[in-house]
């Protein structure tokens, strides 16, 4: 089983329509993240988690918002979705050491129609 | 704020050709920088990282050096492989005072095909 997991790995969606994305890991690692990536533009930062009471915003967080339900859990929402939110999502973690790795789940496609 | 260029893409090389994938970046502090590959259909994994200065970074052949003075951290590898077909990302991480934030900055990414 993967680490990082995510889900779903694909969903199709409706302007308008609530979604959330699911990210649970097995890593035991404290800081978690949720990447958006776009063709061309590389993977830029929505939210990140430092630990389970630390919500952070990055640089692209308007119209989403994230829940750190556990240490192990981190899901992503978006309240109201939109066509340019169509994207590839990756979810992150990592230690608190300074090796500044992270460990990403598959990703999750969303389109939004 | 901390940024990365890569060079621009798509590379289509033959087997056994050299490769080179350009990397250079702006960023306070003292950065790490790192090079991740995707698979196709798969999420990033790191291939390769150096932490500071003159530090060179090395992963299944693949090779990159730090290199301060022209702010750089190019990819380069000898002799590629069909298997090596993926998208590889450039990345920095600032530390600032000693911490690191765990926030990695990308590069656009760079789409790498090699043929038979």
């Amino acid at each position: 089983d993967a680490d990082v997991t995510q889900t779903p790995r694909n969903r199709i969606t409706k302007t308008g329509k609530r979604i959330m994305l699911e990210c649970s890991q097995t890593k035991g690692h404290d800081r978690m993240y949720w990447y958006r990536q776009d063709p061309g533009l590389g993977l830029r930062l929505i939210y990140y988690s430092f630990d389970v009471k630390d919500i952070n915003k990055g640089e692209i967080s308007d119209g989403y918002s994230v829940s750190r339900q556990a240490q192990a859990k981190f899901s992503l929402s978006l309240e109201s979705a939109i066509p340019n939110q169509t994207a590839l999502y990756f979810c992150a973690t990592s230690d608190q050491g300074d090796t500044g790795e992270l460990f990403f789940g598959e990703g999750s496609r969303l389109t939004v129609l | 704020g901390d940024s990365v260029t890569q060079m621009e893409g798509p590379v289509t090389l033959s087997e056994e050709a050299f490769l080179t994938i350009n990397c250079t970046y702006t960023a306070t502090g003292y950065p790490s920088l790192f090079w991740y590959v995707q698979y196709p259909g798969e999420g990033l994994q790191l291939l390769l990282k150096a932490t500071k200065a003159d530090d060179k970074g090395s992963n299944k052949g693949f090779e990159a050096t730090y290199r301060k003075e022209t702010t750089s951290f190019h990819l380069e590898k000898g002799s590629v492989q069909v298997s090596d077909s993926a998208v590889y990302f450039c990345a920095l991480n600032t530390q600032a005072g000693g911490t690191s934030y765990g926030k990695l900055t990308f590069g656009q990414g760079t789409i790498l095909t090699v043929h038979p």
